[in-house]
């Protein structure tokens, strides 16, 4: 099974701000990559596939990076409906589908 | 705009086995693209895939579940079903379904989840 590491758990920053999450695996994943975020009492979304993709109708500010093992999500200009959690999860090789721990983005 | 809904008990006693549906909507289960999954978060906690099945009834199952856990699908209904064994409160969570494109990749449409408490 593919390990997701997420850092850092939890993120403060202020508003306007740009925001860097990291998300490791434990073997090669290739782009095989998406990430999403939750909000509380919500369902995630799906922000970003094949690593750097983003999904329809997400906004320019969100931006993936990596390949193989390191991996970044970042959101350049934080709104205030950007304050959540964040997830990654590799698509590479499964099952089992993983995903990572979860970086929360918190206001500071 | 595709729409799934997640449906069963909230409260199951342990040791006996959870049961879900999921309706979809807006969308054919029997579509070629797509598979349709499960996936859990316990309260506070992050998320774990359970599996996943494509139209024709092919199953993907975590191996950390796979001896309790069943998918199965009613293309007739537009609808897929959880069914998972021998629950104890480690159990408890909220359970989603969701759809996946591009092959058992990514989750692009969700359930809004439904929670699920193991309890006597």
């Amino acid at each position: 099974e593919i390990v997701m590491t997420q850092s850092p758990a939890t993120l403060s920053v202020s508003p306007g701000e740009r925001a860097t999450l990291s998300c490791r695996a434990s073997q090669s994943v290739s782009s095989d990559l998406a990430w999403y975020q939750q909000k509380p009492g919500q369902a995630p979304r799906l922000l970003i596939y094949g690593a750097s993709t983003r999904a329809t109708g997400i906004p320019a500010r969100f931006s993936g990076s990596g390949s193989g093992t390191e991996f970044t999500l970042t959101i350049s200009s934080l709104q205030s409906e950007d304050f959540a959690v964040y997830y990654c999860q590799q698509y590479n090789n499964w099952p089992p589908l993983t995903f990572g721990g979860g970086t929360t983005v918190e206001i500071k | 705009q595709l729409q799934l809904q997640e449906s069963g008990p909230g409260l199951v006693k342990p040791s006996e086995t959870l049961s879900l549906t999921c309706t979809v909507s807006g969308g054919s289960i029997s579509s070629s693209s797509y598979h349709w999954g499960w996936i859990r978060q316990p309260p506070g906690k992050g998320l774990e895939w359970i599996g996943s099945i494509y139209y024709s009834g092919n199953t993907y199952y975590n191996p950390s579940l796979k001896s309790r856990v069943t998918i199965s699908v009613d293309t007739s209904k537009n609808q897929f079903s959880l069914k998972l064994s021998s629950v104890t409160a480690a159990d408890t969570a909220v359970y989603y379904c969701a759809r996946l494109s591009g092959y058992n990749s990514r989750h692009d449409y969700w359930g809004q989840g439904t929670l699920v408490t193991v309890s006597s």
